[in-house]
């Protein structure tokens, strides 16, 4: 059973500072990982993907990858009010479809 | 904007009702997965269609269908509605090529089951 594990939240952070969040997975293998936003209402909006070990940066997003631990991870850097809503971590086995995490509830407060 | 369109973007239904869910995927995408997220969780994959054949599925019972049209959109159809199938279904384009895949999804359908 491939499962996606991830605090519900919320997760509250001021303005302007770092906001982590954190993904465990079940089942080693290859896979591929995916970080979406959701704001309340709407649908889920893909943010990052990565493949390999290590980091991958894009603009005030990190994501970070360890595969041994089984964990992967999306620093958000100067968090602003506009952050607030909910990531969803994703995670592909081979040519599986999909399997999310329920998401964690991330609060950005001015 | 991913240029996933699905329509209606929101639908009452009573219970025992059919319903359709309609998906237009992104140009170039050969494949269409849906998924079915219950308020409070992430999305549950109900099935994927590529090249116009189901090639997976999730744990939804038969009553859950769907179609791809040679132009890659897709349908989602339930039968004999029940009220734990209130969700928000979302349908997701993606060009498969193994496993570095991105999907985007479309604005999603809120289904409401009375």
């Amino acid at each position: 059973q491939k499962e996606v594990e991830q605090n519900s939240g919320p997760l509250s952070v001021p303005e302007g500072a770092i906001a982590s969040l954190n993904c465990t997975y079940s089942d080693r293998g290859s896979q591929s990982f995916f970080w979406y936003r959701q704001y309340s209402g709407k649908s889920p909006e893909l943010i990052m993907f990565i493949y390999s070990n290590g980091d991958k940066e894009d603009g005030r997003f990190t994501a970070q990858l360890n595969k041994a631990s089984q964990y992967v991870s999306l620093l958000i850097r100067d968090s602003q009010p506009s952050d607030s809503a909910t990531y969803l971590c994703a995670v592909k086995w081979g040519n599986t479809p999909l399997v999310f995490g329920k998401g964690t509830r991330l609060s950005v407060i001015a | 904007e991913t240029g996933v369109t699905q329509s209606p973007t929101h639908l009452i239904k009573t219970r025992g009702q059919q319903v359709t869910l309609r998906c237009s995927s992104q140009s170039g995408h050969n494949t269409v997965s849906w998924y079915q997220q219950a308020l409070g969780q992430g999305p549950q994959f109900i099935f994927q269609y590529y090249r116009e054949e189901e090639n997976g599925r999730g744990n939804f019972p038969p009553r859950f269908s769907g179609l791809q049209f040679p132009n890659y959109s897709s349908e989602l159809n339930v039968n004999a509605l029940e009220l734990d199938d209130s969700a928000l279904y979302l349908c997701a384009s993606s060009f498969l090529r193994g496993q570095d895949t991105e999907a985007f999804f479309g604005q999603g359908t809120r289904l409401t089951v009375v």
